[in-house]
């Protein structure tokens, strides 16, 4: 099982630029969470999906953030332009709603996307 | 709203102490709740669950007991090894959110040897 893949690992950008994160949730997943972590913040959600479509995306910080799930196995998020308090690791995780114990809906992450605006 | 608080860290202990991270939640309801664990350079992973008032999950020596009257879930290990490192995170979960959880900030958790 290949479990959630992130793309790229490390991301380091100018300010002013387009950053775009990828995901790949685990197969047969179908909700999908982009975190976001920061030594002052530490751990938000910034925006969940159930069956491709967002729920909430009250965390987005503002409008130059914005996420897509185009597909069960694809999903982006961008931020554009970039600045440098978006410093963070970004973390995508997906859970599966129909299977195992009621009540848990187990969250599976990926390793983060660190990104770095100068 | 729900929300959960857990203490603040860094927390540093010698190898083979007891460790308690204590955590406590704001929720209606009867939420689920979780222990995470994130390693050095990892993404969060799920360490322990409880689905109902008294249950008690555990996992690789950690344990912790769902307590509603308290609202509490403290993480519990009697004897810390170096590879316990790490930062842990408590969390819940509303049945009525599709699967969202409500993080803590995370309690860094340092083993010396």
């Amino acid at each position: 099982d290949a479990g959630v893949i992130q793309s790229p690992r490390h991301e380091v950008t100018e300010m002013g630029q387009e950053v775009t994160l990828r995901c790949k949730p685990i197969s047969g997943h179908n909700s999908l969470f982009w975190y976001r972590q920061t030594m002052m913040r530490g751990l938000e959600l910034l925006i969940y999906f159930n069956n491709n479509v967002p729920i909430d995306d009250s965390g987005m910080p503002e409008d130059r953030f914005s996420a897509k799930m185009p597909n069960a196995s694809f999903s982006t998020l961008k931020i554009q332009p970039s600045e440098p308090r978006d410093s963070a690791v970004y973390f995508c995780a997906s859970s599966d709603r129909r299977r195992g114990l009621a009540g848990t809906y187990e969250q599976y992450f990926g390793p983060g996307t660190r990104l770095t605006v100068t | 709203g729900d929300s959960v608080t857990q203490m603040e860290g860094p927390v540093t202990l010698s190898e083979e102490a007891f460790l308690t991270i204590n955590c406590t939640y704001t929720a209606t309801g009867y939420p689920s709740l979780f222990w995470y664990v994130q390693y050095p350079g990892e993404g969060l992973q799920l360490l322990l669950k409880a689905t109902k008032a008294d249950d008690k999950g555990s996992n690789k020596g950690f344990e912790a007991t769902y307590r509603k009257e308290t609202t509490s879930f403290h993480l519990e290990k009697g004897s810390v090894q170096v590879s316990d490192s790490a930062v842990y995170f408590c969390a819940l979960r509303r049945g009525s959110t599709l699967g969202r959880l409500y993080f803590g900030r995370g309690t860094q958790l340092t083993v010396w040897p």
